[in-house]
């Protein structure tokens, strides 16, 4: 299955800030997920990224606030805009795994504070 | 919408016991695919087990079982002779045939008591 290299690990930053977060696959893969697991709660889907289109983001989430890119079929950054304290979360990174429905594999996450 | 519901946000067990993780979900899908994912501290969500819906045969790795029960819409996972590295969080998943996106639970943190 892929492997994920996902960086920062941590940050803190000051409210009002971005942060940028890049997610690189050892191998392509056509879609890569971004989700956000805020303290102490479950992981919830932000956007689906395919390379060449813009993401597709779920309900509650939008593009001025996570912008994505996805200039190639191994790399993709989730930006977070304008940050404020509540968005201190750990945000993840996943691909499905080599074979259909076999599940998906996740980055190690970035733990980010903003104060 | 597709939930899942993990109804023991907490367990805990004895090193070298059993202990079973509730999980239920609601779809009116026929064609779906189930998941357990353990967070340890290290935030690396891993894969456990997983289950596909049109298969009766309960899904088994090593220590890992689930007990899938299609009609009552539950998804228990089992852990065998309990480690302490299997201490972390467990998140049931759910995916439906044909999308891509996972819906999880809300979690159940396991504790393993040496």
């Amino acid at each position: 299955s892929a492997v994920i290299s996902q960086k920062p690990s941590r940050d803190i930053c000051q409210r009002g800030t971005s942060l940028t977060i890049q997610c690189q696959v050892d191998s392509q893969v056509t879609m890569m997920f971004w989700y956000r697991q805020q303290p102490g709660q479950s992981l919830t889907l932000i956007a689906t990224a395919n390379q060449g289109s813009e993401a597709t983001y779920e309900s509650g989430f939008v593009i001025d606030k996570f912008p994505i890119s996805r200039p190639n079929l191994t790399f993709s950054t989730l930006t977070v805009s304008n940050m404020s304290p509540e968005d201190s979360s750990i945000y993840l990174c996943s691909v499905e795994r080599g074979r259909t429905h076999y599940g998906y594999t996740f980055g190690s996450g970035t733990r980010l504070t903003v104060v | 919408a597709q939930t899942v519901t993990q109804s023991q946000p907490e367990m805990s067990v004895q090193e070298a016991e059993t202990v079973t993780l509730s999980c239920t979900y609601d779809t009116s899908e026929s064609d779906y695919y189930l998941f357990w994912y353990k967070q340890p501290p290290s935030r690396q969500m891993i894969l456990v087990i997983r289950q596909e819906a049109y298969k009766q045969q309960n899904a088994t790795e090593n220590r890992f079982s689930v007990n899938f029960q299609k009609a009552a819409k539950s998804f228990s996972l089992k852990i065998s002779d309990s480690q302490l590295g299997d201490a972390a969080m467990y998140f049931c998943a759910y995916r439906r045939g044909g999308a891509q996106k996972l819906v999880f639970g809300q979690g159940t943190r396991l504790t393993i008591n040496p």
